[in-house]
């Protein structure tokens, strides 16, 4: 069964320009999170989505974070304008809904996009 | 809100020696704790996890962890360690209850396994 998949694995662009993220969680996980990890800090939550619909999404820095997830499959994660501060791995896990996950929801990463902005 | 506190940045340790990662916890409510590792360019892999029950949780690679909920812990050991076990490691909670799904995590501890 393939994991949870990012792309691309490294971005460099300057400020102000636009990034995509992607990612392709598990097939059949509803749940799917964004994380991000800037500097060598702790690994910060981004925002959660239910199927298509953003459950939570209070870790999201500011409106130049915008998320989707059309169709409840894919998500895609743009940064528009980039700003330098918005360096940093950004990770994707994926999990079961809660419901049908007795052990705890445990949720699985992808490898991490690293997007450098300069 | 929840936090945690990893402790140590960096661990060097030699082969074939025990190793412990702590990690503290904070929070107002229920969590559920966890241990992930990062290899060098691939992506978390949960280590182990508590739920309920023993609190004594036995991982995967021979690593276990205990929790101690009086002092707020749950310290990752090894008794033995090798040199595929240099790594990033990081500890995480999530709320045992209520919508909210999201791990917390710690600042992470790289660990470093000498010859």
């Amino acid at each position: 069964e393939a994991g949870v998949t990012q792309f691309p694995s490294h971005s460099v662009i300057e400020k102000g320009q636009t990034v995509t993220l992607r990612c392709d969680p598990i097939s059949g996980h509803d749940n799917l999170y964004w994380y991000r990890r800037v500097m060598g800090k702790e690994i910060k939550f981004l925002l959660h989505f239910v199927k298509e619909s953003k459950q939570d999404e209070s870790g999201m820095p500011n409106n130049r974070f915008l998320a989707e997830r059309t169709g409840g499959t894919y998500s895609t994660l743009k940064v528009q304008p980039a700003e330098l501060e918005d360096s940093g791995v950004y990770f994707c896990a994926s999990s079961l809904r809660a419901g049908r996950a007795p052990r705890g929801n445990e949720q699985f990463f992808g490898p991490g996009t690293r997007l450098t902005v300069l | 809100a929840q936090s945690v506190t990893q402790l140590d940045s960096q661990v060097p340790v030699f082969e074939e020696a025990p190793v412990e990662l702590r990690c503290n916890y904070s929070s107002s409510v229920s969590v559920y704790l966890f241990w992930y590792v990062q290899y060098p360019n691939q992506g978390l892999q949960l280590l182990l996890k508590y739920l309920s029950g023993s609190t004594l949780v036995k991982g995967i690679n021979g690593f276990e962890a205990e929790f101690n909920k009086s002092q707020t812990s749950f310290h990752l050991r090894k008794p033995s360690v090798h040199i595929s076990d240099t790594a990033e490691y990081f500890c995480a909670v999530t709320l045992l209850s209520g919508s909210a799904r999201q791990l917390t995590f710690g600042s992470g501890t790289q660990l470093t396994v000498l010859p």
